[in-house]
């Protein structure tokens, strides 16, 4: 069975940059996903990861996967209040996906 | 509509009672998820269709969990005779395809059984 791991709180300061980390164990996963969700709202896709590729850039987020640790980590660079929310880490096998606890990030001026 | 759409988006009702939760997908997308998330935790799997046909009904707790899909477009999930424990937010995701394709979540009902 699939199982995701996360730490569960961070505390980062504004400006500094946020390493959300995540483990997986199904290495038949395809895509893993970092999903964002603030309070009262639903889930938000951030970014995605083909399990073939092991880092992937977009703007202030940085994706890292090393499939062979089955370890993936989210850095968010220049972290501001806005920021602040659940991470969820998520890997796909076949159609569903597998979600880890979520990592609470709290923002601090 | 633009995005996955869910409704009520909150519901109380008394245990013993059957509630209905709706999902609205992406106009388009083929597949359709329904999720659970306690309250502090990750999301569970509960049902996938793909246009109306559920291949994977694994993850429903229970048999009075059900749900449905019609015109390849809105899903209800249905939970009879409801208990405390069924108390969460159930979150509805459609995708373009199944296997490999982005998942996008609506907002969620939040269901509360007293």
């Amino acid at each position: 069975g699939e199982d995701v791991e996360q730490s569960l709180f961070l505390s980062v300061r504004e400006g500094d940059s946020s390493v959300i980390n995540c483990t997986y164990t199904d290495s038949s996963s395809t895509y893993l996903y970092w999903y964002k969700q603030e309070p009262g709202a639903g889930l938000q896709l951030l970014t995605y990861i083909f399990s073939n590729m092991d880092m992937k850039q977009d703007q202030r987020l940085t994706v890292l996967l090393n499939k062979k640790d089955k370890h993936l980590s989210l850095r968010i660079a220049d972290t501001q209040t806005g920021d602040s929310a659940i991470y969820f880490c998520a890997e796909m096998a076949d159609y569903k996906l597998s979600f880890g606890a979520g990592t609470t990030v709290t923002v601090r001026a | 509509g633009a995005g996955v759409s869910q409704s009520p988006s909150n519901k109380v009702t008394e245990k013993g009672k059957d509630v209905e939760l709706r999902c609205d997908p992406i106009s388009g997308h083929t597949a359709l998820y329904w999720y659970r998330q306690r309250l502090g935790q990750g999301l569970e799997f509960l049902i996938y269709f793909q246009g109306n046909s559920a291949p994977d009904k694994s993850g429903l707790p229970s048999d009075r969990f059900s749900a449905e899909r019609t015109g390849e477009s809105v899903s209800t999930l249905t939970i009879q005779r409801t208990q405390q424990e069924d108390s969460a937010v159930y979150l509805c995701a459609s995708s373009l395809g199944g296997d490999l394709l982005t998942q996008y979540f609506g907002p969620g009902t939040r269901l509360l059984v007293l």
